[in-house]
């Protein structure tokens, strides 16, 4: 079945460093949605992307999109303290009512 | 921004009981579907519901799981005879669309169960 890896597992940083997490498919996607989940809660929305080579920003966000179609990035230029979180890419299962999650990168910034 | 409520927070349950959680999606979504996470790891489908019915179901989901919209407001989630390995964090979620056709999940702050 369809695989979704992120890499790095767990990143520690500190504040106003640059953070990058990497998600890459199996196959390709028709779209991709990254979500955000602070330490105790659950999963929140944040952005999806659909085209081919797709950049988004929210503030000190940058998410991508392959050329591919097969792998994004999520992006934090200088990181805060409420930046801290696992983020977890998500893209559409071989069915169409589910989405497979990445394993998800913690990120923990330090003050 | 309306929320999509799970009852209850914590659930602690013997091995071979019964539980059920509970769910109050957002009014005006109609597809509805059930997800875990145990500790640490990465969130899992489990179901998906539209029109009073299953529409897809992972392997996670068997017989011993069942989901039900009893009243046109609530969305349960019944797991029979519980296992050790059930124990996680549930979570409810809702859309407006199949999430698979590009629509965003609106996820409840979970249940988590605890089987001893």
């Amino acid at each position: 079945g369809q695989q979704v890896m992120q890499i790095p597992q767990y990143q520690h940083v500190q504040e106003g460093e640059d953070f990058t997490t990497y998600c890459n498919s199996s196959t390709t996607l028709s779209n991709i949605q990254w979500y955000k989940q602070r330490p105790g809660g659950h999963p929140v929305f944040l952005i999806q992307l659909v085209k081919s080579g797709e950049v988004k920003k929210q503030k000190r966000l940058t998410f991508q999109f392959g050329e591919a179609k097969k792998n994004s990035s999520l992006h934090i230029t200088a990181t805060q303290t409420t930046d801290v979180g696992t983020y977890f890419c998500a893209g559409p299962s071989s069915g169409y009512s589910t989405l497979t999650f990445g394993k998800g990168t913690m990120l923990l910034v330090s003050p | 921004e309306p929320e999509v409520t799970q009852t209850p927070s914590h659930q602690v349950t013997q091995m071979g009981q019964e539980v059920i959680l509970r769910c109050v999606p957002i009014s005006n979504h109609l597809y509805f579907y059930w997800y875990r996470q145990i500790l640490g790891q990465k969130v899992e489908f489990l179901v998906s519901f539209y029109n009073n019915e299953i529409s897809e179901k992972s392997e996670i989901f068997d017989d011993q799981f069942s989901v039900e919209r009893p009243d046109g407001s609530n969305f349960t989630l019944k797991i029979r005879s519980t296992k050790l390995e059930d124990s996680a964090m549930y979570f409810c979620a809702g859309s407006n669309s199949w999430t698979g056709l590009g629509e965003k999940l609106f996820f409840g702050s979970g249940t988590q169960l605890s089987v001893l």
